[in-house]
C-alpha cells in the first residue's frame, strides 16, 4: 500500500461546478499536510498547508481528518484555470521525507 | 518570494556522458531536494540534503549523486546517463514549515 494515495481521476466538471478530491495516509504520525498545484509541463506549486481545524482561501477550502486519516480539497465554483493535477503531500513526524500522491487530474470545461 | 532555479529547461545528452544539473534557492533553506516525475509514476525522491555537505539517499539513487558545497547550491549528477533516465527533473527547496518550493524542471532526455 502506499503511503499517500489519490484518486488519479480525471474529474470533469464544469464551470461553475464544486468539486472535491480526498487524499489518504497510511502513517498515523504524520504531522504536515499540503496541497500542491501542477499545471502541465510545469513544476508543482504550494497551493495550501492543511491545518488541523480546516483552512480556507478563496473559493478553495482544506480539511483534515486525522481518525480516518485523510486530507481532502474542495474547489468551489470551478473556474476554466483549475484544470490542473492536485497533489497531496504528507510529512511524517520524526522522518525527513515529504511524501507526494501521484496527484489528481482536474479538468473544467465551460 | 521564494525562488529556485535549475540550470537548464531542456538538455539531450548521449548514453554514456556525465550530466551535472544544479539548482540554486535565494531563501537560505537547509533542506534540498531532488525528485525525478515520470507519467503515472508520480514524484520521486532521488537524493535530499538537510545541509551543506550533508546528503542522504533517498528511493531511487542508482544511478545518481549529489553535491552540495554550498548551501543555496544542490547539484545532480547522473555518472553515465542511460535511457532509463530520461525524465523530468524536479529541484526543491523547504522552509520550517515543510512547505516546499519546486524549480521550473529540467526535461532531460538521453539518446
Amino acid at each position: 500500500r502506499k503511503e499517500v494515495e489519490q484518486d488519479p481521476g480525471p474529474f470533469n466538471v464544469p464551470e461553475g461546478a464544486t468539486v472535491a478530491f480526498n487524499c489518504t495516509y497510511s502513517n498515523s504520525a504524520s504531522q504536515s499536510f499540503f496541497w500542491y498545484r501542477q499545471d502541465c509541463r510545469k513544476e508543482p506549486k504550494l497551493l495550501m498547508s492543511v491545518y488541523s481545524s480546516g483552512n480556507e482561501d478563496g473559493r478553495f477550502t482544506a480539511q483534515l481528518n486525522r481518525a480516518s486519516q485523510y486530507i481532502s480539497l474542495l474547489i468551489r465554483d470551478s473556474k476554466l484555470s483549475d484544470s490542473a493535477t492536485y497533489l497531496c503531500a504528507v510529512k511524517n513526524t520524526g522522518g525527513f521525507k515529504t511524501i507526494f500522491g501521484a496527484g489528481t487530474r482536474l479538468f473544467v470545461k465551460a | 518570494d521564494v525562488k529556485v532555479t535549475q540550470s537548464s529547461r531542456y538538455l539531450v545528452k548521449r548514453t554514456g556522458e556525465k550530466v551535472f544539473l544544479e539548482c540554486v534557492q535565494d531563501m537560505d533553506h537547509e533542506n534540498m531536494f531532488w525528485y525525478r516525475q515520470d507519467p503515472g509514476l508520480g514524484l520521486r525522491l532521488i537524493y535530499f540534503s538537510y545541509d551543506v555537505k550533508m546528503k542522504e539517499k533517498g528511493d531511487i539513487p542508482e544511478g545518481y549523486s549529489v553535491s552540495r558545497e554550498k548551501k543555496e547550491r544542490f547539484s545532480l549528477i547522473l555518472e553515465s546517463a542511460s535511457t532509463n533516465q530520461t525524465s523530468m527533473y524536479l529541484c526543491a527547496s523547504r522552509d520550517t514549515s515543510y512547505e516546499q518550493y519546486f524549480g521550473p524542471g529540467t526535461r532531460l532526455t538521453v539518446t
